[in-house]
């Protein structure tokens, strides 16, 4: 059973950092692309960025370009975002995904990791 | 950035009657290989979302039947053909025709 297990979410100060991670199982991790996909509270869905099997290609959504950086460590079947400069606006919940590569869509999602930025 | 168009962004729906969502995308979606790289997906309450079709027109598996998506280039559209209660939640169409994903901004069904 494919399983995707977020952690790391927490209460942060505006200008702060906080390091999410996802725990994955239940299937060969290095042979998929993982994502990050955030929702604000009552809003809709926002894709945060993508990463490549072997961590080769990164890519971002505008808004956090230069902020966040999207990692992987596939002897350890886990996924990371390290978030920087954290502002309001980053408050959400962090999915992380796996992207079906034939499908090219989202076919698992996690439970999500709550990241609250506030003074 | 191509840009997803959902309407109506509200659907109230008898139960048993049909229901139908419709996505727009800024850009054509429509690849050389012949797919549309347009899925949608259903968030239940208090739940991820889970992916309903993929490349516009196919269902993913454990999905019912009653859930169908066609269209090409633009324009598309989710229908239900007989919506039953699990069916309240919002559905999102999302892009990935290019590396920078884009989702719709969500049409909420709500049982009347």
């Amino acid at each position: 059973e494919v399983q995707l297990v977020e952690s790391g979410g927490d209460l942060v100060q505006p200008g702060g950092s906080l390091r999410l991670s996802c725990a994955a199982s239940g299937f060969s991790f290095s042979s998929y692309w993982m994502s990050w996909v955030r929702q604000a509270p009552g809003k809709g869905l926002e894709w945060v960025a993508n990463i490549k099997k072997d961590g080769s290609e990164k890519y971002y959504v505008g808004s956090v370009q230069g902020r966040f950086t999207i990692s992987r460590d596939n002897a350890k079947n886990s996924l990371h975002l390290q978030m920087n400069s954290l502002g309001a606006e980053d408050t959400a919940v962090y999915y992380c995904a796996r992207l079906n590569s034939e499908w090219v869509s989202f076919d698992y999602l996690g439970h999500g990791t709550l990241v609250t930025v506030s003074s | 950035d191509i840009v997803m168009t959902q309407s109506p962004l509200s659907l109230p729906v008898t139960p048993g009657e049909p229901a139908s969502i419709s996505c727009r995308s800024s850009q054509s979606l429509l690849y050389s290989n012949g797919y549309n790289y347009l899925h949608w997906y259903l968030q239940k309450p208090g739940q991820s979302p889970q992916l309903l079709i993929y490349f516009g027109s196919n269902r993913a598996p454990g999905v019912p039947d009653r859930f169908s998506g066609s269209g090409s280039g633009t324009d598309f559209t989710l229908k239900i053909n007989r919506v039953v209660a699990e069916d309240v939640g919002v559905y999102y169409c999302m892009q990935s025709l290019q590396s920078l994903y884009t989702f719709g901004q969500g049409t909420k069904l709500e049982i009347k």
